[in-house]
């Protein structure tokens, strides 16, 4: 079983629907949670990161990680075209030998279509 | 302008070949990483290097060797190529504080194809 859990889509949607994506995680040592897009034949590029439980918003983004369920998750308003993308979910522990260790999901490809 | 750059963009090669990755960064970064990116957009950490001290060594074939001259340079040597080396490999960078979040910054890729 893999540390981080992530289902692949795709996931098709019209313009302007809410997107949800989502991530599982089994490694209790995760504290910083993240969020990268990567477009077509581009890096990954981050878009918002977690640290510990709570919600992050930012802008039409808003980041939710529940600790107790091992369970992070993305959403995304008023989808847009632009926002086409794989998205990909990556975690990693505090400190230590984990330094800059991420651990990433294997990536929702999402498609939004006008 | 480029903060993490990576050369080539594109690698066609030979079963059996040896091949280098080069990766430079110019944000002042103290750590450097390579990704492997498989097929399926997979993105898995190989190595890392804190200044050019290897910190992070996963279970990687020993034909991948990493090299770090500088602060500001990752390569990665890959001897013998299999055809299970073709995907796409990141370089990334982050500046490590200790207990603070380090983000991290990928270069463009190179797309490795082994015939």
């Amino acid at each position: 079983q893999k540390e981080v859990e992530q289902d692949p889509g795709p996931l098709s949607v019209p313009e302007g629907a809410i997107v949800s994506l989502n991530c599982t995680y089994s490694n209790s040592a995760f504290q910083y949670f993240m969020w990268y897009r990567q477009y077509s034949r581009k890096g990954p590029e981050l878009l918002m990161y977690t640290y510990s439980s709570g919600n992050k918003e930012d802008g039409r983004f808003t980041a939710q990680v529940d600790k107790s369920s091992k369970y992070i998750s993305l959403f995304i308003r008023d989808s847009q075209p632009s926002d086409s993308a794989t998205y990909l979910c990556a975690m990693r522990g505090k400190g230590g030998t984990s330094y800059g260790k991420l651990t990433f999901g294997q990536g929702t490809i999402l498609t939004v279509h006008p | 302008d480029t903060a993490v750059s990576q050369t080539p963009k594109y690698l066609v090669t030979q079963m059996g070949n040896d091949k280098s990755i080069k990766c430079e960064q110019n944000l002042g970064h103290d750590t450097m990483y390579w990704y492997k990116q498989d097929s399926k957009k997979f993105l898995k950490i190989m190595f890392s290097y804190n200044n050019k001290e290897l910190i992070i060594n996963e279970t990687v074939p020993n034909r991948f060797s990493p090299k770090s001259p500088d602060k500001a340079h990752l390569n990665l040597h890959i001897n013998s190529l299999e055809l299970g080396d073709s995907a796409v490999y990141f370089c990334a960078s982050s500046q490590i504080r200790l207990g603070l979040y380090n983000e991290q910054f990928f270069g463009p890729g190179t797309r490795l194809t082994v015939l």
